[in-house]
């Protein structure tokens, strides 16, 4: 069974720095893996995809990478702003189509 | 990108009564999902909606407790039913869409009482 496991469970950083956010996985047989964020009271926004055979996918300042292999991920975010305060969720799908979500990271930047 | 919309956004229901949460989206798809995130969890997948077949549910749901209606392309239904207070939650539904990329709806918030 799959399990998909996010690290720190919290994070509160001072504007401006630059932050990794990690995600494990216990199957490493996956098709792809999806980071969203979700702001308070809201639903999910799909910031990246990174197929299976894939290394990393860039946009603006996220940067998301993927070692298949070692089942882990990482949301790595420049220069943070305190608009980019919200909590970031990995999920990974198999072949099956359904998504299997981490336990998410919860991130606060401050002024 | 798509828009997918949902009504109610929230709900506050007495138990033992039943609820119906509205999905559309903007395009034609064929994979819909509903998930339940309950207070200060992740997302859990509660079934597979594909238009013109039955809803696909994972395990620990039921189709008596979560009826789906999936009547086309861009539409889908599901009913929270002989509601408790356990199914206090947010309840979301999802389309995959462009390049295997699921997008979200913004959730029904609901509470029984």
């Amino acid at each position: 069974k799959q399990e998909v496991t996010q690290i720190p469970a919290a994070l509160s950083v001072p504007e401006g720095e630059n932050l990794v956010l990690n995600c494990s996985f216990t199957d490493s047989a996956i098709y792809n893996l999806q980071w969203f964020r979700q702001d308070p009271g809201k639903g999910l926004t799909s910031l990246l995809l990174i197929q299976s055979s894939q290394r990393e996918q860039t946009s603006g300042r996220l940067n998301a990478s993927l070692d298949k292999s070692s089942g882990r991920s990482t949301l790595y975010i420049a220069a943070s702003q305190p608009g980019d305060s919200a909590t970031y969720l990995c999920a990974v799908r198999h072949n099956t189509d359904k998504l299997i979500f981490g336990t998410g990271t919860r991130l606060q930047v401050f002024p | 990108s798509a828009v997918i919309s949902q009504k109610p956004s929230r709900d506050i229901c007495q138990r033992g009564t039943s609820l119906t949460i509205q999905c559309q989206v903007d395009s034609q798809v064929t994979m819909m999902f509903w998930y339940r995130q309950q207070p200060g969890q992740s997302l859990t997948l509660i079934a597979t909606a594909n238009q013109g077949s039955e809803a696909t549910y994972e395990s620990g749901f039921v189709i008596d407790k979560f009826p789906i209606s999936r009547p086309n392309l861009t539409f889908s239904t599901l009913t929270v039913s002989n509601m408790s207070p356990e199914d206090s939650s947010i309840y979301l539904c999802s389309a995959e869409i462009h390049q295997e990329t699921q997008y979200f709806g913004p959730g029904t918030r609901l509470l029984v009482l």
